[in-house]
């Protein structure tokens, strides 16, 4: 099975630019998340989509960061601007349903942001 | 809110020695927990999970520990080889539909 596909893999931007990032999940998997994952931490969760609703986004800095999953499949995940706090890895994952523990998650490789 | 506290946050062992990392949840509700290994560049992946209505998980040389009095997690590897050098982060997820992640922990085995 084909995995959880993610690009570019690498961007590097100057502060106040703006970037997207794009995912697109395992056929079939309803769910999608976008993590920020800061160098030395763990993935933090940004936002959570079920087919194309979300579910969670509580963690989404809202004023700068936008994500959408228009069809309910891939997604895009903007900042717009950009600030230095910013850089990060961010990776998207899917899932078949919204509970982990029954079917778990696969991550894409990521998109690791500089900003400068 | 919710929190994953993970130690140590770096790990060196020698070639053959055993290594434990710790994590600790604050959510009471959480009700499984699963750790990924991270190698350098690389996306995370599931190594070994425990639910919470289990004490304890072996998989090889990798096994899991729950507490869930203590709400503490421990990830045990046995017998370390080169090739288990990587990040590994611990997570617990809850009724909410939310996994939290730790910190992670660079894990070093020295040949």
């Amino acid at each position: 099975e084909a995995g959880v596909a993610q690009s570019p893999r690498y961007k590097i931007i100057e502060k106040r630019q703006s970037v997207a990032f794009w995912c697109n999940p395992i056929s079939g998997h309803a769910t999608l998340y976008w993590y920020q994952q800061i160098l030395g931490q763990g993935p933090k969760l940004l936002i959570q989509f079920q087919n194309n609703g979300v579910v969670d986004d509580s963690q989404l800095p809202k004023d700068r960061f936008s994500a959408e999953r228009l069809k309910g499949v891939d997604s895009t995940l903007k900042i717009q601007p950009a600030k230095l706090e910013d850089s990060a890895v961010y990776l998207c994952a899917s899932s078949l349903n919204r509970d982990p523990s029954l079917y778990g998650y696969t991550f894409g490789s990521g998109t690791r942001l500089t900003v400068v | 809110g919710e929190n994953v506290e993970q130690h140590p946050s770096t790990l060196s062992v020698q070639e053959g020695d055993s290594a434990v990392i710790k994590c600790t949840y604050s959510d009471s509700a959480s009700n499984y927990f699963p750790w990924y290994k991270q190698e350098l560049g690389k996306r995370p992946q599931l190594i070994i999970d425990i639910r919470s209505n289990v004490g304890e998980k072996k998989d090889q040389r990798i096994a899991v520990t729950l507490n869930k009095t203590a709400k503490h997690f421990s990830l045990h590897i046995t017998e370390t080889q080169p090739e288990d050098s990587a990040v590994y982060f611990c997570a617990a997820y809850t009724g909410g539909f939310k996994t939290i992640f730790g910190a992670g922990t660079r894990l070093f085995v020295k040949a």
